[in-house]
């Protein structure tokens, strides 16, 4: 256990609909990151935020935002589906920017 | 930008016979090389990170080492529940952004 959480572990929906995905990050990390694993295309980079801030942004579609909330929970807002979307999206968490420990993922399945 | 080249793509071993899995990277100014393990259906579990030419680390059957242009995953004597992908990526120095440039992995199988 990584002591990275996300929910739901799983989620189906339809083209065209928006869902949220959410992450809490180890106890004490600050950054956290969104990937996006496609069969494709492995690991992609997403976003970054840091205690709250963005900090680095990566292939992230304008479809897709994110936030990190003071808590320093974050959420990743995925709008206007398409089938092309479905994939597993992963959140990791650091404290200095080295070492991510990745969360157990959400399974996006889009109808 | 930064890339990473994994191979083989898939590598089935028999229980106690040891290979070695590639990373090749190119990077401008490594920050750090990392492993990760990852089961079918789960998050990337961290296994090692190295920093510079030279490094290696070790935990139980897994030895990792790193040179000025590929990371080798050494694994001796495997057993089954090695059976997992294997996946290496490059943390480069540019910018304040710590993000992780990811290879397709090495599918590991190792039977009985």
């Amino acid at each position: 256990d990584s002591g990275v959480t996300q929910t739901p572990k799983h989620l189906i929906t339809a083209t065209g609909q928006r869902v949220t995905l959410r992450c809490s990050p180890r106890s004490g990390d600050l950054s956290v990151y969104w990937y996006q694993q496609s069969l494709d295309q492995g690991l992609q980079f997403l976003i970054q935020y840091y205690n709250g801030e963005e900090r680095a942004k990566g292939n992230i579609l304008e479809r897709f935002s994110a936030q990190q909330f003071p808590d320093l929970h974050s959420e990743l807002n995925l709008s206007s589906l398409e089938l092309g979307d479905s994939a597993l999206y992963f959140c990791a968490s650091s404290f200095r920017g080295n070492e991510q420990f990745f969360g157990p993922g959400t399974r996006l399945t889009v109808l | 930008e930064d890339q990473v080249t994994q191979s083989p793509e898939a590598l089935r071993l028999q229980e106690g016979e040891s290979s070695s899995l590639n990373c090749s990277y190119t990077v401008s100014g490594l920050r750090g090389l990392f492993w990760y393990r990852q089961d079918p259906g789960k998050g990337p579990e961290f296994l090692f990170t190295l920093y510079s030419a030279g490094e290696e680390k070790e935990k139980e059957r897994l030895k990792a080492t790193l040179t000025k242009k590929e990371s080798f995953l050494h694994i001796t004597a495997p057993k089954p529940e090695d059976s997992a992908t294997y996946l290496c990526a490059v943390q480069g120095a540019a910018g304040t952004a710590s993000k992780l440039t990811f290879g397709t992995g090495t599918r590991l199988q190792v039977t009985l």
